[in-house]
This record gives structure tokens, sequence and C-alpha cells, in this order.
């Protein structure tokens, strides 16, 4: 079945450490995107890649890096510099053209 | 830069009751998409909208998009529990962004 897939579902952290969550697509999508939300709110723009080796800041990128270098793989790390990971971090992926977000089940993040 | 905002942020009805959702951005949209997150669940999409005044239908699911393309609405007509969720609207600005809008949290009493 196609479809983005997000691992791990639920992870802890300690502060102070880095960690990086899996973002996976067989849809042959050409962008995808990482989108944080928080409690009650809605969904926030960390990055977005267009193509291969290319991404684009949104608009919370502080403490936060990503790469592109698989069509297939854009992964998320939350660095320590950021001051307050925990949240629900959601992956979407989209065709070139003009189009629906389709979403994985996205990543619980905790940090302890 | 460039926000959405949605209200009302709560609703609660009555099962049959309607229910209203409005979308605002602050700049002008090529067009504007909305999703339904269940609890616990992702965003799945519901529809895109292009056209300035469009207005389109999904059963009892009723979306426009406004003359301005800088607002739009969800309406539905008689609610049933299953339409419990978090519904978001998003505006795309340029090819690429997505701007998602603070979204309505939507309760069913049966």
């Amino acid at each position: 079945d196609g479809g983005i897939t997000q691992s791990p579902k639920y992870l802890f952290r300690k502060e102070g450490q880095n960690v990086t969550l899996s973002c996976e697509q067989n849809l042959n999508h050409d962008a995808m995107y990482w989108y944080r939300q928080d409690p009650g709110q809605g969904l926030r723009l960390i990055y977005y890649s267009q193509i291969v080796n290319d991404f684009q800041k949104g608009d919370i990128a502080e403490g936060y890096s990503v790469s592109r270098e698989k069509k297939e793989s854009f992964p998320l790390t939350v660095t320590s510099a950021q001051k307050n990971p925990t949240a629900f971090y959601l992956c979407a992926s989209r065709p070139r053209l003009a189009g629906e977000l389709f979403f994985g089940e996205g990543s619980r993040l905790t940090v302890l | 830069g460039q926000q959405v905002m949605q209200i009302p942020q709560y609703q609660h009805v009555q099962e049959g009751e309607d229910f209203t959702t409005y979308c605002n951005s602050s700049t002008t949209l090529s067009n504007i998409q909305w999703y339904k997150q269940r609890p616990g669940g992702h965003p799945v999409f519901l529809i895109q909208l292009v056209k300035s005044g469009e207005v389109k239908k999904q059963k009892r699911l009723t979306f426009q998009f406004g003359e301005a393309k800088k607002n739009s609405s969800l309406h539905i007509t008689a609610t049933q529990t299953t339409d419990v969720g978090t519904y978001f609207c998003a505006g795309q600005s340029g090819t690429y962004k997505y701007i998602f809008g603070t979204g309505t949290r939507l309760k069913v009493l049966a």
C-alpha cells in the first residue's frame, strides 16, 4: 500500500539530547513537509522540501534540522537547541502539481 | 508573517444541529484546503477550493471560498457523532507552502 510512514510513534528523550524522527513515503511525491502540533493548537510549519537536496525553513525552524538525500525520505532532527520540543510531529507529502497533503500518523515526542 | 485564523476555537453542538467554522487569511491565497483530524489521529484532506466565490458540497458539508480569496467557511448540516474532530483550513501561499489555520474543535453531543 502507498503511504507515509513515520517512526517512532512515541519517543522519550532527556533534555540536551538530539533526536531524529523518520519520515518515509512511497507515493513518489516530490514535496515533503514537517509540521509541529501542540495540544489544542494548529499545525505550524517547520521545514519543507520541494525536491531532493533542497529544503526551506518554515515558520518555526529554529532548533530543528532536516535533510533530503532521497526522494522517499525526509528525516527531522530535533536538536538540543529547541527550547520546548515536546509536541506531536507530523510529516506530509504532496505530488509536484498542486494538490492535497498526505499525512503520516505522526510522532509524539516527550522530553523528560 | 502570513497568518490564518479560524473561529470559533471550540464548538459544542447537539446532534442534529448545524455547525460552521470560519477561516480568515491575512493575505490573498491561491487556493484553500480543508482537513479533518479525528481525536488522536492525523489530518485527512476533505476538499480544495481554487476559484473566487467557489462553493462546493460533499453530502452534509458545504465549503465556500470568499470573493477576495482571503476567507473561507465550512458548514455542516445536521451534525452527527461521526463529525467529531478538529477542522483545519490550510491556505496555499506560493507553489509549495501551506499555512494551517488554528483549527476548530467540534464536539457533538448525542
